[in-house]
């Protein structure tokens, strides 16, 4: 079965700093990653996704996020963060065989944009 | 364009009673899922429905049934509530047929309080 760890419960930054949450998982097969994006009191949107193909994947609101199989990681990044950017990020995988359409989530990093 | 509906929004119950968490999606999706979410645990997984007329066992579904209406609806009940089910419930809805499929469109949630 896949796991995803999310190292980093929080993570405080300056506004316009760069940040990098991190996002491990386990697969003994090839998957299909994903981080969302929980504003307080909201459900989770989408930021991107890594289906295939280029390693390197552009989200929403300026974020990507590069898929390294050898590492098994898929770290999220944004070179200039803002106030807005503050949220609870949560990465999750889903295994291309078996198991339906299902989703396994990270335990969420909560990104604190301080002024 | 509603997305993902959930009612209500927030709910307080008292030891031993019984509710529905309404879900309803308008997007022609064949999967629903149910989750709860906690704080330090992410999210996970209640029950899902692959397609109209299945359901099938998340990782958490004790003290839960669920019920696939028809292909828009999805409800979560619980016959006896208990404080260990307090949390935040949130429906999600996928097409999950095909890669490019495989999000989730996530409900804005429903916070329960079990007394």
């Amino acid at each position: 079965a896949q796991s995803v760890t999310q190292l980093d419960s929080q993570v405080p930054v300056f506004e316009e700093a760069p940040v990098e949450l991190r996002c491990n998982y386990s697969s003994s097969v090839s998957v299909y990653l994903f981080w969302y994006v929980q504003y307080p009191n909201q459900g989770l949107q989408l930021l991107l996704k890594y289906l295939s193909g280029s390693t390197l994947v552009k989200g929403i609101n300026g974020f990507e996020a590069e898929f390294n199989k050898s590492q098994t990681s898929f770290h999220l990044r944004k070179p200039s963060v803002h106030i807005s950017d503050t949220a609870e990020y949560f990465c999750a995988v889903r295994t291309l065989t078996g198991g339906g359409n299902k989703l396994t989530f990270g335990t969420g990093t909560q990104l604190k944009v301080e002024l | 364009n509603a997305g993902v509906t959930q009612t209500p929004k927030f709910q307080v119950l008292k030891t031993g009673q019984s509710m529905t968490l309404q879900c309803a999606q308008d997007m022609n999706h064949n999967s629903m899922y149910w989750y709860r979410q906690d704080p330090g645990m992410g999210l996970r997984l209640i029950y899902y429905s692959a397609s109209e007329g299945t359901t099938d066992k998340g990782e958490v579904p004790n003290g839960y049934n669920v019920s696939r209406l028809n292909k828009r609806e999805f409800s979560l009940r619980l016959e006896s509530a208990a404080p260990s089910q307090t949390s935040v419930y949130f429906c999600a809805s996928s097409e999950g047929q095909v890669p490019h499929d495989y999000g989730y469109t996530f409900g804005s949630g429903t916070r329960l309080t079990v007394v």
